[in-house]
């Protein structure tokens, strides 16, 4: 089954405890994305992948890091969390020539 | 950058009605208009998308509308029924192969609509 899959789809954490979101898909997609989901600011982009060892800032990065190492997996790292990043969380990946996007469940972060 | 604003923000519905959702944008650039739904607990999947060279698109109940002209789309969903109810995302996009990425081929989203339909 075509899928992208995050993990760990809950995480409670506390200011200034490193933590990493995995994001992996099986669809050999070349573009890979992260996204935050608040209430009333929709869906934003964080950083993004045009492939392997390409990356680059979207419009809320501050804060975020990332990693493209393997075509599959794009995690998403916080060095220093701060409560003001708890958020629903997005992985998507696009392949090449397409226009749709395939997003994952989902990461629900709180950060204490 | 390109700005996507999107109405309303909550819309609720007797099943069988219909249900419009609004978005504008601001970016003349933007050609490829995608509507996403995101089920509870789960990811936005795309549910239909148009392209700035179509003013209409139906697939069975739904169906988006764009004036370019006016920089203005909508999603249209006849006949609702309880498995409607989600958050519809809009969003626009330059297009090319390469959306999901930032620069000139961004897609930026909508703030969302939580659609209910009452029994």
């Amino acid at each position: 089954e075509a899928q992208v899959t995050q993990n760990p789809r809950y995480l409670i954490t506390v200011t200034g405890k490193k933590l990493t979101v995995t994001c992996s898909q099986n669809m050999n997609h070349e573009y890979m994305s992260w996204y935050r989901q608040d209430p009333g600011l929709g869906l934003r982009q964080i950083y993004y992948s045009m492939n392997v060892e390409v990356t680059d800032k979207g419009d809320v990065p501050e804060g975020y890091k990332v990693s493209r190492k393997e075509k599959r997996n794009f995690p998403l790292i916080l060095e220093s969390p701060s409560p003001n990043q708890t958020s629903l969380y997005f992985c998507a990946s696009m392949g090449r020539g397409r226009t749709e996007a395939f997003f994952g469940q989902g990461t629900r972060l709180t950060v204490v | 950058g390109e700005n996507v604003e999107q109405h309303p923000s909550t819309l609720s519905v007797q099943e069988g009605d219909s249900a419009v959702i609004k978005c504008t944008y601001s970016d003349s650039a933007s050609n490829y208009f995608p509507w996403y739904k995101q089920e509870l607990g789960k990811g936005p999947q795309l549910i239909i998308d148009i392209r700035s060279n179509v003013g209409e698109k139906k697939d069975q109940r739904i169906a988006v509308t764009l004036n370019k002209t006016a920089k203005h789309f909508s999603l249209h969903i006849t006949e609702t029924q309880p498995e409607d109810s989600a958050v519809y995302f809009c969003a626009a996009s330059p297009g090319g192969t390469s959306i999901l990425t930032g620069g000139g081929n961004k897609l930026t989203f909508g703030t969302g609509t939580q659609l209910k339909v009452e029994l």
